[in-house]
């Protein structure tokens, strides 16, 4: 079935570790992002990427990088995690020739921080 | 700087009622508006969107969406409600020409038997 695969699941990560998420697409979409969830303050966009070897900054970039090596695969990394990146982490896709086509999202990873 | 507000946190209704989940959007330019639907432990899963045209929009599990360009509004909208429509959605907003979308904070919506 096409579509978003996350990894890990859940994970709790003890303050200062290194971390990261993996997201894997097979609809060979050229756009690619990153969510956190957090309660009241809906999505933020965390980075984002318009095609593979490409990257950008969303709205809550700090403490966070990304990589977009290939087409399929598009990383975020937590170099030294803090309680305050606990979240609910969410990878979506969409073409990039189509900017009125709809989002596809992983079914995230829930992230603590301790 | 775009953005979405969704004034209520939380919609209550009774099961056969119409809903109405509320939201309005700042953007430059003409917009890209969508609607989203989470359920517990699940990704976002798209409704529907409103791109140009018609200003009523007709999406998944019976929503609807009706697009107001003076009041920068674009309400969904469902005539009768099901307990399975109990969920969580989120307006979001993409100017025409930028790939970032964003979000608004969530409506809970709650349908009770």
């Amino acid at each position: 079935i096409a579509g978003i695969t996350q990894a890990p699941t859940s994970q709790i990560l003890a303050a200062g570790r290194r971390m990261t998420l993996r997201c894997t697409q097979d609809m060979r979409h050229n756009a690619m992002y990153w969510y956190r969830q957090d309660l009241g303050l809906g999505l933020r966009l965390i980075h984002y990427s318009n095609t593979a070897g490409t990257t950008g900054k969303g709205e809550v970039p700090d403490g966070y990088s990304v990589s977009r090596a290939n087409t399929d695969d598009f990383p975020l990394t937590l170099a030294s995690a803090v309680p305050s990146q606990t979240s609910v982490y969410f990878c979506a896709s969409s073409p990039r020739e189509n900017l009125n086509s709809p989002l596809h999202f992983g079914n995230g990873t829930r992230l603590t921080v301790t | 700087a775009q953005s979405v507000a969704q004034p209520e946190d939380q919609v209550n209704v009774a099961e056969g009622n119409p809903l109405t989940v509320k939201c309005t959007y700042s953007v430059s330019g003409n917009p890209y508006l969508f609607w989203y639907v989470q359920y517990p432990n699940r990704g976002l899963q798209f409704l529907l969107k409103y791109i140009t045209g018609d200003n009523l929009v007709k999406g998944s599990y019976g929503f609807e969406a009706e697009f107001n360009k003076s009041q920068t509004s674009f309400h969904l909208k469902k005539p009768s409600a099901l307990v399975s429509d109990s969920a969580l959605y989120f307006c979001a907003v993409r100017a025409f020409n930028d790939y970032k979308l964003s979000f608004g904070a969530g409506t809970t919506v709650t349908v009770r038997a």
